[in-house]
């Protein structure tokens, strides 16, 4: 499975976007992009996830650019609810899907009022 | 309703013991896993269940032994517990779609924090 990268952590003002980014530059084409969250004290939340095109759903929108090898989490308007450890994880479609999860550290996003 | 759930919530043992951390999920779902996150919450799978069939084995020991006696029930048994073996496991259940095998989505349960003295 392709490794990702992400900041550890970043700090978003209330009310305000939050853009969490990942890099994964060795994605191959049958691999999608996933993002989960896990608050603190409680299990793994999915949140979205794709393979090309731009996502949109009620907690997030991922947006990936047009090589794949980069995508970003926006969370259009934080609450201190979304303070968090954010999770990228590219993970194939296929035969080859397990459906296991790798996950690497993280980016812990801390949400100030 | 609780999609996924795990009993005990806290579990505190002395080393050499057996314990064990039972996972129901409500959800329908045909596939189950158990993760463990460690002190540094570094999380990692450890097995996977597909209609009580065993899919993932990364590589855990031997002391544990998952069984699964039906698709809604996936229970991790522990055997002589060691001071290593302290962490928060997680059981998870996903639903495959499709004839690409995509998992999509994984519900996680809250949480088994096991502490061994």
């Amino acid at each position: 499975d392709a490794k990702t990268t992400q900041p550890p952590s970043m700090d978003c003002a209330e009310g305000r976007a939050a853009n969490l980014p990942c890099n994964h530059s060795t994605i191959s084409g049958n691999e999608y992009v996933y993002w989960y969250r896990q608050i603190h004290s409680q299990g793994p939340q999915y949140i979205i996830h794709g393979l090309k095109n731009n996502e949109t759903n009620e907690m997030a929108s991922l947006i990936i650019t047009e090589d794949r090898k980069s995508s970003t989490l926006i969370l259009p308007h934080a609450t201190l609810r979304d303070t968090a450890v954010y999770y990228c994880i590219v993970r194939p479609h296929g035969s080859s899907n397990t459906g296991k999860l790798i996950f690497g550290q993280g980016t812990t996003l801390q949400v100030k009022p | 309703d609780t999609a996924v759930s795990q009993t005990p919530k806290y579990l505190v043992t002395q080393m050499g013991n057996d314990k064990s951390i039972k996972c129901e999920q409500n959800l329908g779902h045909d596939t189950m896993y158990w993760y463990k996150q460690d002190s540094k919450k570094f999380l990692k799978i450890m097995f996977s269940y597909n209609n009580k069939e065993l899919i993932i084995n990364e590589t855990v020991p031997n002391r544990f032994s998952p069984k699964s006696p039906d698709k809604a029930h996936l229970n991790l048994h522990i055997n002589s517990l060691e001071l290593g073996d302290s962490a928060v496991y997680f059981c998870a259940s996903s639903q495959p779609r499709g004839s690409g095998f995509s998992y999509n989505e994984q519900f996680f349960g809250p949480g088994t924090r096991l502490t061994v003295l």
